[in-house]
């Protein structure tokens, strides 16, 4: 069983709404990452946080907001969300975000946006 | 930027057949290399990884992969396929070029994996 635990398994949000995705991990993993998988494509980084900081962000638009409050969970707020950001959420971890490190993946929060 | 190749979108395989899946990658330093699965309706899962060392690894469920440098590529491998290996397979890499390429895999396109009984 996955050790990053992803919640909720699926949300369906109005385009005007604001919700939020949420990760927890306890292997004392001080990098988390966020990814999006659409539909019969490979998952896409979207953001990384190393020790509770900010490290990546691959040009996203503001609608999706990053929060890490503490070294175990990662948090992902929604708003204004446009219907082609339907897509399967990935919430990652890793021993911290420096080279050789194996990257594990929760079993993702199903977002559609309608 | 690195980029991912797998060659093929779906292989369709009988069980107790070989499988052979092609990777290649375009980046021309360090990389970290690994494949994952995933299963129908389920999160991707680690199958094996290569850091450095012998470019033979092993991985989980009789799975292999071979990192040869000079031809770029990191294929995956099984001598004889169940049913229950039907799944899509990612390879994917983190190149190691400096400090914001930390943590950030690339993934190939994805190949699905069809064994029949």
């Amino acid at each position: 069983d996955t050790e990053v635990t992803q919640t909720p398994k699926h949300l369906v949000m109005g385009m005007t709404n604001k919700k939020s995705l949420k990760c927890e991990q306890h292997m004392g993993h001080r990098a988390m990452y966020w990814y999006k998988q659409k539909a019969k494509k490979p998952p896409e980084l979207m953001f990384v946080y190393s020790y509770e900081k900010l490290s990546i962000n691959e040009s996203v638009p503001s609608r999706f907001s990053p929060e890490c409050p503490n070294s175990s969970l990662l948090n992902l707020h929604l708003h204004a969300l446009q219907p082609e950001d339907s897509a399967l959420y990935l919430c990652a971890s890793s021993q911290t975000g420096q080279a050789v490190n194996t990257i594990y993946f929760g079993e993702g929060s199903w977002l559609t946006v309608v | 930027a690195q980029s991912v190749s797998q060659h093929n979108h779906h292989v369709i395989l009988s069980e107790a057949a070989s499988l052979e899946l092609g990777c290649n990658y375009s980046y021309g330093g360090t990389v970290n290399l690994f494949w994952y699965v995933q299963y129908p309706g389920q999160h991707l899962q680690l199958l094996l990884k290569y850091f450095s060392g012998d470019p033979l690894v092993k991985g989980i469920k009789g799975f292999e992969a071979e990192f040869i440098k000079s031809k770029f590529s990191f294929n995956l491998r099984k001598p004889s396929v169940q049913w229950s290996d039907t799944a899509e397979y990612f390879c994917a890499v983190n190149a190691l070029g400096g400090g914001t390429s930390y943590g950030k895999l690339t993934f190939g396109q994805g190949t699905i994996l069809t064994v029949h009984p």
